[in-house]
């Protein structure tokens, strides 16, 4: 079954520093979501990507960005590392954005 | 803005009991959707159960339903016959009905269920 995958499962950062996360979507889904997930907190949206362009929004600096390629893979940027950064981030992918399907997330620590 | 409460922040079980997991919501919204999800120590958010706002039939799925109060804005979990593979946090979660831009997923904090042998 092609379910969501994402890369890496652990990675440990520095403040500072640049880190990049990727997502493959189900197979037949075209919309890919971010969420971050503190400890001990629900997740919180980040943005949606849809046909290549950003569709949506959460409240989240620049410091994050994303992009969606042509295969519908998806990637999420977070610059200038703060130890506040610390989270499980998931990634979920859905059919125009009906029925989601998440991934097992990537556990980022900064230190 | 809508908002989602989960007030249990751990909850305990005997196998083969029910218990029953608390959700509030908050929306101006007269139609939306409501979830549950399940997170196991696997991480992945497995949804359990969906409610459409617009429907008065409480969803049911298996071993799980729901008692969904509109007017009250409570979205409660109801896990019959627990098993200790229930055992995970558990998220409510609010989506507003219409796609586009505005499909995003609302969560609560969570309810952690354990659950005993």
């Amino acid at each position: 079954d092609a379910g969501v995958t994402q890369s890496p499962t652990h990675l440990i950062k520095t403040r500072g520093q640049q880190v990049t996360l990727r997502c493959s979507p189900k197979s037949g889904h075209d919309t890919v979501s971010w969420y971050q997930q503190a400890l001990g907190q629900g997740p919180q949206f980040i943005f949606q990507y849809y046909e290549e362009e950003e569709r949506q929004r959460g409240n989240f600096p620049d410091r994050f960005s994303g992009h969606q390629f042509p295969n519908y893979s998806s990637e999420l940027n977070v610059n200038a590392l703060l130890l506040g950064d610390s989270a499980l981030y998931l990634c979920a992918s859905s059919l125009q954005g009906d029925g989601y399907t998440f991934g097992s997330g990537t556990r980022l620590t900064v230190v | 803005a809508q908002t989602v409460t989960q007030s249990q922040p751990e909850m305990s079980v005997q196998e083969a009991e029910t218990v029953t997991l608390s959700c509030t919501y908050d929306t101006s919204e007269s139609d939306y959707y409501l979830f549950w999800y399940k997170q196991p120590p696997s991480r992945q958010m497995i949804l359990v159960i969906r409610q459409e706002a617009y429907k008065q039939q409480n969803a049911t799925e298996n071993r799980f339903s729901v008692n969904f109060q509109k007017a009250a804005k409570s979205f409660s979990l109801k896990i019959s016959d627990s098993q200790l593979g229930d055992a995970a946090m558990y998220f409510c979660a609010y989506r507003m009905l219409y796609g586009g831009a505005t499909n995003k997923l609302i969560f609560g904090t969570g309810t952690l269920l354990a659950v005993q042998p």
